[in-house]
């Protein structure tokens, strides 16, 4: 089955410092890979996408993404978290056989001060 | 714009009620899409809507019903809901057509948080 994990329920990290959210997938086929970002009672918004081409993808609010095919991982990365990036964050893949988006379960950031 | 509303934003129901959940997008979307969001579940497609007129079935389709209205509608309703419906419920809508099907970022609207008894 094609899948979609996030290994770490929430991330804590101090203001200034580098931040990493963990995404790693299963899918059969060229994956087509998302990031989406939600804050408390508000709906998701989109961060950035990997569709094909270069491995590190920008995004909003000073977000990347690296694609690694080989360790199939899509890790979200921001050089100096900011207390405002505290958020719930998803990974996404879109599912070959049904074409639809698969979500993971969603990493909570915590940035301190 | 407005982008994606949903209404109501809050909900209570008694179980065996039964409403309908009321969406829509005003960026002139092709597709939309309704989901559910539990905690440590992430989110569960319902249903999607390639195109006026067309509906599919997501990962968790039984005990809700769909209507593509128009192009800017897409409501969902509950004919007897039932205490496993308790859920926040997102409205989403994206540019994608069936022939570039999901690689286009969905926008979503604020929820809708429903609660049954």
């Amino acid at each position: 089955a094609q899948s979609v994990a996030q290994p770490e329920d929430q991330v804590n990290v101090a203001e200034g410092n580098p931040l990493t959210v963990k995404c790693t997938y299963s899918v059969s086929g060229n994956p087509y890979l998302f990031w989406y970002v939600q804050y408390p009672n508000r709906g998701l918004q989109f961060l950035l996408k990997y569709i094909t081409g270069d491995n590190l993808v920008k995004g909003s609010y000073g977000f990347e993404a690296e694609f690694n095919k080989s360790q199939t991982s899509f890790h979200l990365k921001k050089p100096s978290a900011l207390v405002s990036d505290s958020a719930l964050y998803f990974c996404a893949v879109r599912d070959s056989n049904t074409d639809k988006l698969i979500f993971g379960t969603g990493t909570r950031l915590q940035v301190f001060p | 714009n407005a982008g994606v509303t949903q209404t109501p934003k809050f909900q209570v129901l008694k179980t065996g009620q039964s409403m309908t959940l009321q969406c829509a997008q005003d960026m002139n979307h092709n597709s939309m899409y309704w989901y559910r969001q539990d905690p440590g579940m992430g989110l569960r497609l319902i249903y999607y809507s390639a195109s006026e007129g067309t509906t599919d079935k997501g990962e968790v389709p039984n005990g809700y019903n769909v209507s593509r209205l128009n192009k800017r509608e897409f409501s969902l309703r509950l004919e007897s809901a039932a205490p496993s419906q308790t859920s926040v419920y997102f409205c989403a809508s994206s540019k994608d057509t069936r022939t570039a099907t999901h690689n286009q970022p969905q926008h979503f609207g604020d929820g809708t948080r429903l609660s049954i008894l």
